[in-house]
């Protein structure tokens, strides 16, 4: 399975401050997604971006959280003011591959 | 209703037993493919396998093996002769279109697994 690489693998963080989670995609993807984990419970979806625009987002992406891609190759998730709750592991996803989803290896994050 | 269940929270089989991971799904599209992923203690999401609404014909791959019957809405997973190696959280997800025409993916709240040696 082609791989889908995040960066940082774990990051610590303090409550109020901004993170920055990226992903590098396969190329020539068009549709890429975020996903989140709080910890022990299932994955739930964030965001999916299309064509470099948001094109559905769940209640959970509120206006704390952003996303681009500002060179055209690295997808990032931004969270401006990091609350307690934002603790979680993150995943971003792509389609278009013959496995369908895509997942990178995900971005732990713990807000203290 | 676009909903994935896996009733079953945790379980511990000894080593070398069969086990089967149950997954009962509800959508409303007629076209949709269901996934099973598996998530090790390092916490990726490893794919396993993906199936497609049209195609009812069960899978095998190696020691483990999928049962999908549109009749039941279910699509479980069974590992045969199981190892310590196969201790994990195991997701089953659906792909589905949403109201905004957009594909998604929604996932049960998983099954973890222990293999007792």
């Amino acid at each position: 399975e082609p791989e889908v690489t995040q960066t940082p693998s774990h990051q610590v963080t303090q409550m109020g401050q901004e993170v920055i989670l990226r992903c590098v995609p396969i190329s020539n993807h068009l549709y890429f997604y975020w996903y989140r984990q709080i910890l022990g419970q299932k994955v739930e979806f964030l965001v999916s971006f299309y064509n470099n625009e948001i094109s559905e987002k769940s209640e959970i992406f509120d206006d704390q959280f952003s996303v681009e891609r500002p060179d055209g190759s690295n997808f990032t998730l931004k969270i401006r003011s990091t609350k307690l709750e934002d603790s979680a592991m993150y995943f971003c996803a792509e389609t278009g591959t013959a496995y369908g989803y895509t997942f990178g290896s995900g971005t732990r994050l713990t807000v203290v | 209703a676009q909903k994935v269940t896996q009733a079953q929270t945790e379980i511990s089989v000894v080593e070398k037993e069969d086990v089967t991971l149950d997954c009962v799904y509800e959508t409303r599209d007629t076209t949709y493919y269901l996934f099973w992923y598996k998530q090790p203690p390092s916490g990726e999401l490893v794919f396993l396998i993906r199936r497609n609404s049209f195609d009812e014909q069960n899978e095998i791959s190696g020691r483990y093996s999928w049962n999908f019957q549109k009749s039941t809405s279910s699509f479980n997973f069974t590992i045969t002769a199981s190892q310590v190696v196969d201790s994990a959280v195991y997701f089953c997800a659906l792909r589905f279109i949403s109201n905004f025409g957009n594909e998604k993916l929604t996932f049960g709240t998983g099954t973890r697994l222990t293999i007792i040696p």
